[in-house]
């Protein structure tokens, strides 16, 4: 099964508006990332929380980590049209060469 | 440089055919890997190379047949796939293995004839 686990599946908010996405996972992790998926595209790298950080900030992202219960949130303040996108989590688990596990991912839609 | 190139962008082939996907980043990068990712879903990790070594392999089926001819390059053969292994196939690199963001390309899409 997968590592992580994210909700909503979708989300659509207006223009202006917070979005918040949620990721559970299961085992020890190393760090969390967040990154976005326009339509059929690439994934971008938005922001990596070590699992010893509880907040991070970058522009208009928050992620939080609360290690205890095994999830983040993932925070994207005075939304755009352009955020529109799938946002996935990948956890990194504690042992072993670099493995990343991606949640199922919410599908945001910013509308106008 | 700071991106990940991928060719070809989109790739239709019958069950009988044999090619290749290539990826290539000049950052410098020392680890390098291959997803697989279905529609609505989430990339699944096929392949990582570590320093030009495979270094992990996800029980991916032997019609995929990773190669790794230099630091810079990555290949992915195929041979003999199926109508199920239609997808976009997302080629990524980061500059270790350990605990870093990985850079991806944009992909290929493979229809299986």
């Amino acid at each position: 099964s997968q590592q992580g686990e994210e909700d909503p599946q979708a989300l659509s908010i207006q223009e202006g508006e917070n979005a918040t996405m949620n990721c559970s996972y299961k085992t020890s992790i190393n760090n969390l990332q967040w990154y976005r998926q326009n339509s059929g595209r690439g994934l971008v790298h938005l922001i990596l929380i070590r699992s010893n950080e509880r907040e991070k900030h970058s522009g208009r992202l928050r992620v939080t980590l609360d290690t205890s219960k095994k999830s983040s949130s993932l925070l994207i303040t005075a939304s755009r049209a352009a955020d529109t996108a799938s946002y996935f989590c990948a956890t990194d688990r504690m042992w072993g060469a670099q493995k990343l596990v991606f949640g199922q991912g919410t599908r945001l839609t910013i509308n106008p | 440089d700071t991106e990940v190139t991928q060719t070809p962008k989109h790739l239709v082939m019958g069950m009988t055919n044999k090619k290749s996907l290539k990826c290539e980043q000049h950052m410098g990068h020392r680890a390098m890997y291959w997803y697989k990712q279905k529609a609505k879903k989430p990339p699944e990790l096929m392949f990582v190379y570590s320093y030009e070594k495979l270094s992990i392999n996800e029980s991916v089926p032997s019609r995929f047949s990773p190669e790794c001819p230099n630091s810079s390059l990555l290949n992915l053969h195929l041979h003999a796939l199926q109508p199920e292994d239609s997808a976009l196939y997302l080629c990524a690199s980061s500059p270790g293995t350990l605990r870093s963001e990985q850079f991806f390309g944009p992909g290929t899409r493979l229809t299986v004839l």
